[in-house]
């Protein structure tokens, strides 16, 4: 069965404390794996996507990475800002409709 | 940048009503999506649509209906509301074919009586 899971479930960190989240799938036929932020009351925003192993993409203290069982969100220096959850999606057959999401991982950060 | 625009952000209905929520996008996307989105089950899918009156059931298609009369709108349709039915309904957009990134509407969440 394809799955995708994400952990931790809640990440507490403190300011300026460098942490990594993890998004492992199990589909055959990877077509994309995408990160998104999801800040309460609000919908998913886009970060991130990943097509192929040993891939990265950065933005600001947020670093994605991609193997060919995982992916990896690391977030460098984090400010109270970077708090909300973290989705990943995993495409896994190219039609729009094969997309599973994790269930994500909440992250809070104390100043 | 792209808008996803869901008409209402709280609803609250009885058992056994029929339930309308709405979607419009303003970009000319051409894929519409609805979610529902519930603690500890993650985003699952109810139903896509990759052009105007043509639609897939999802994951979870039971209970719901859809309409895409226009490209730019995309409702989901509560024939009769349930309790079960209780949680967050996010719509989102693509551009065309493969995939693609998705831009999300901020949610209506829908609590039934």
């Amino acid at each position: 069965e394809d799955q995708v899971t994400q952990s931790p479930e809640a990440l507490r960190l403190q300011e300026g404390e460098s942490s990594s989240l993890n998004c492992s799938y199990t589909v055959s036929g990877l077509r994309g794996l995408f990160w998104y932020r999801q800040d309460p009351g609000k919908g998913p925003e886009f970060l991130f996507t990943l097509y192929s192993a040993g891939e990265e993409k950065e933005k600001e203290r947020l670093k994605a990475t991609l193997t060919k069982k995982e992916s990896f969100l690391h977030i460098t220096a984090p400010k109270p800002e970077d708090s909300a959850t973290y989705l990943c999606a995993v495409n896994y057959g190219g039609s729009q409709g094969n997309l599973i999401f994790g269930k994500g991982t909440k992250l809070s950060v104390k100043p | 940048d792209v808008k996803v625009t869901q008409s209402s952000r709280y609803l609250v209905k009885r058992t056994g009503e029929k339930v309308f929520l709405e979607c419009v996008q303003d970009m000319d996307h051409e894929n519409m999506f609805w979610y529902r989105q519930d603690p500890g089950l993650g985003l699952r899918l109810i139903y896509f649509s990759y052009d105007v009156k043509m639609k897939e059931k999802g994951d979870i298609p039971e209970g719901y209906s859809v309409s895409r009369e226009k490209k730019e709108r995309f409702s989901l349709i509560l024939e009769s509301a349930s309790t079960n039915q209780t949680s967050m309904y996010l719509c989102a957009t693509s551009r065309g074919a493969g995939a693609n990134v998705l831009t999300f509407g901020a949610g209506s969440r829908l609590t039934v009586l």
